[in-house]
């Protein structure tokens, strides 16, 4: 069973744009991770946010969860051709040592 | 650093074969994980260890077998191959139990 569920499935836009995808979530949890998928490739670890922060950066990344509604968002900002990938979050149930990871959304920038 | 690495990177099979795939880190990771991604599934747990000679099942552990003899490489074992396990198998490590994992280039398996 799968624990995140990320929304929506698919997103395309203009390349510029922002893309923001959400995840959300069964239990509680410790951490939540965002991992991007480029085609054929392995997952690439983007970004953690523990279950006592609200919001994170990395670069164009901006991250939130919301613990009480059992959800995060991805935001992407400015978003370029090169962010063409899926996306997935992956949460770890407290008490549990593993990663749980949703079916991902595809993201396509059109240039 | 080669990072994580996975051999084959494809494989065909027919029903009832067995293979081995391997995954080999040099980031000295205590702890790696095989999964597998289908289609709008997403990615599924099948075995992982917390170190050298563990074993821990997953979420879908059934027709897999899996070793980790050496802290660098975890081998997962497919002993009388199926069709359902058509798949794309990924091999992950992480230096924490819910750290961030780093993740091998997949092996794409086909069963026919």
């Amino acid at each position: 069973s799968q624990q995140g569920e990320e929304d929506p499935q698919a997103l395309s836009i203009q390349e510029g744009e922002n893309a923001t995808m959400n995840c959300s979530y069964k239990t509680s949890i410790n951490n939540l991770q965002w991992y991007r998928q480029n085609s054929g490739r392995g997952l690439v670890h983007l970004i953690l946010i523990r279950s006592n922060e609200r919001e994170k950066h990395s670069g164009r990344l901006r991250v939130t969860l919301d613990t009480s509604k059992k959800s995060s968002s991805l935001l992407i900002t400015a978003s370029r051709a090169a962010d063409t990938a899926s996306y997935f979050c992956a949460t770890d149930a407290s008490g549990n040592e593993k990663l749980t990871f949703g079916t991902g959304t595809r993201l396509t920038i059109i240039p | 650093n080669a990072g994580v690495t996975q051999t084959p990177k494809f494989r065909v099979l027919k029903t009832g074969q067995s293979m081995t795939l391997l995954c080999a880190q040099d980031m000295n990771h205590e702890y790696m994980y095989w999964y597998r991604q289908d289609p709008g599934m997403g990615l599924r747990l099948i075995h992982y260890s917390v170190g050298e000679g563990t074993t821990a099942k997953g979420e879908v552990p059934d027709g897999y077998n899996v070793s980790r003899l050496k802290k660098q490489n975890f081998l997962l074992g497919l002993e009388s191959a199926a069709p359902s396990q058509t798949s794309v198998y990924f091999c992950a490590t992480s230096e924490r139990p819910r750290g961030g994992q780093f993740f091998g280039p997949g092996t794409r398996l086909t069963v026919l």
